[in-house]
């Protein structure tokens, strides 16, 4: 079983919907999660932390984390065409583990 | 604060050459990652430091691959000889300490393409 399990998509939606972006993890000794944004050819950055249950607002971005059900989740407001780009979910535990991206497309 | 500084930018090189890369962590982070980024396999860990310390390196492909971490604020990636199937970004990133709520810095990447 992988570490992280993340939809790898694509997802499409159109401006100013919400886009929900979901992850689960396999480690229930995780304690922190982390969203990073990707454009294409660049490297990821850093877009949301999140380390206890609940949610978590920044902006137009909402992380909402589960450990009973180990699961993380990030929900994007009023999507805008810049927010295209794919999203990676990532974990700390021994090491710091990576999903595999969902690939997120607004469209004008 | 200037950010994870990695180089070259680009690298082009032929099969069976040595490929070096380079990084320079944020001052002060003493954990530091590198990855591997290709369409196919998304982005997998090769070898992480802690202290400077190798402490996993089961992602290094091969005896091809080997890093080092001379000091705090400088590592290497080498690979020799280069495969075609090398190509790929590599990124380096730092953590302030390991085991931190922390979260990752990465490069810019070094994009490598072995002909």
């Amino acid at each position: 079983q992988k570490e992280v399990e993340q939809n790898s998509g694509p997802l499409s939606v159109p401006e100013g919907a919400i886009a929900s972006l979901n992850c689960t993890y396999s480690d229930r000794g995780s304690q922190s999660f982390f969203w990073y944004r990707q454009y294409s050819g660049k490297s990821p950055e850093l877009i949301m932390s999140i380390y206890s249950n609940g949610d978590k607002e920044d902006g137009r971005f909402t992380a909402q984390l589960n450990k009973a059900s180990q699961y993380v989740s990030l929900l994007i407001r009023d999507s805008q065409p810049s927010d295209s780009a794919t999203y990676l979910c990532a974990f700390t535990g021994n090491q710091f583990y990576f999903g595999t991206g969902t690939s997120l497309t607004v469209i004008p | 604060d200037a950010g994870v500084i990695q180089s070259p930018r680009h690298e082009v090189t032929e099969m069976g050459q040595e490929v070096t890369l380079r990084c320079k962590p944020i001052s002060g982070h003493n954990s530091l990652f590198w990855y591997r980024q290709t369409m196919m396999r998304g982005l997998e860990l090769l070898i992480y430091f802690n202290n400077n310390v190798p402490i996993d390196d089961s992602g290094m492909p091969e005896d091809r691959f080997s890093a080092k971490m001379p000091n705090a604020s400088f590592s290497t990636l080498k690979i020799q000889p280069s495969e075609p199937r090398d190509s790929a970004v590599y990124f380096c990133a730092s953590r302030p300490r390991r085991g931190s709520n922390s979260p990752l810095h990465f490069g810019n990447g070094t994009r490598l393409t072995v002909t």
